[in-house]
């Protein structure tokens, strides 16, 4: 247990859902962040944020919509995905943006887009 | 733009001592980490380096060269548990984020 949880852990939706992943620290950090890793290929850090603001969009297609309403929760709201999205999709949080601190990441969820 | 590299993958043996490279290139450089990663976990964070030389963590240490853009992951009394995925990742400053590898399998066998 890292202090970081993401729900749901598995989810599989059409390419005409909409639906949303959650991610909740409970280490009083003050950055937290979407990666997503697909096989064979490096994480890819997608959103960062930094009390709240938004401070990193890495070049992400408009149907992946974050939002980080407190400190200690962050959302990533999907829709009209296609089947390349397909991965495990991470969030971690970490004391402060700065990225020598350690990040402590949730157990991710496995997104199948059909 | 940022790379990495590191081998796919690496074996050996319960006891052995493994030694996983990464070498990079960034526009920026700020710190190399490292993380580890079990099948179907989360990654959990092993060590940083911002200075040359070697910083030991119990049966972990990790290694940086600045000048030679590399570092590496030495894994010492190997264990069964340690069979993951390592990732290295560096603090690049032009985008102060962590840039990852695309990670080494580590197989242990008994």
């Amino acid at each position: 247990e890292t202090g970081v949880t993401q729900t749901p852990r598995h989810l599989v939706m059409g390419m005409t859902n909409k639906k949303s992943l959650k991610c909740e620290q409970h280490l009083g950090h003050n950055a937290m962040y979407w990666y997503k890793q697909s096989a064979k290929k490096p994480l890819e850090l997608m959103f960062v944020y930094s009390l709240e603001e938004r401070v990193e969009n890495n070049s992400v297609p408009s149907r992946f919509s974050p939002e980080c309403p407190n400190s200690s929760h962050l959302f990533l709201h999907l829709h009209t995905l296609q089947p390349e999205d397909s991965a495990l999709y991470l969030c971690a949080s970490s004391t402060h943006r700065d990225p020598s601190y350690e990040q402590y990441f949730g157990p991710g969820t496995r997104l199948t887009v059909t | 733009g940022q790379s990495l590299e590191q081998p796919s993958e690496v074996t050996a043996v319960e006891g052995a001592i493994v030694q996983i490279n990464c070498t990079y290139q960034t526009s920026g450089f700020y710190g190399l980490s490292w993380y580890q990663q079990h099948d179907g976990g989360a990654p959990t964070f092993l060590s940083y380096n911002a200075l040359d030389g070697l910083e030991e963590t119990g049966r972990f240490s990790s290694f940086l060269s600045r000048s030679d853009s590399y570092g590496y992951l030495l894994l010492q009394e190997l264990q069964m548990k340690d069979s993951a995925s390592y990732f290295c990742a560096v603090t690049d400053t032009g985008f102060q984020k962590l840039v990852f590898g695309t990670g080494t399998r580590l197989l242990v066998s008994p």
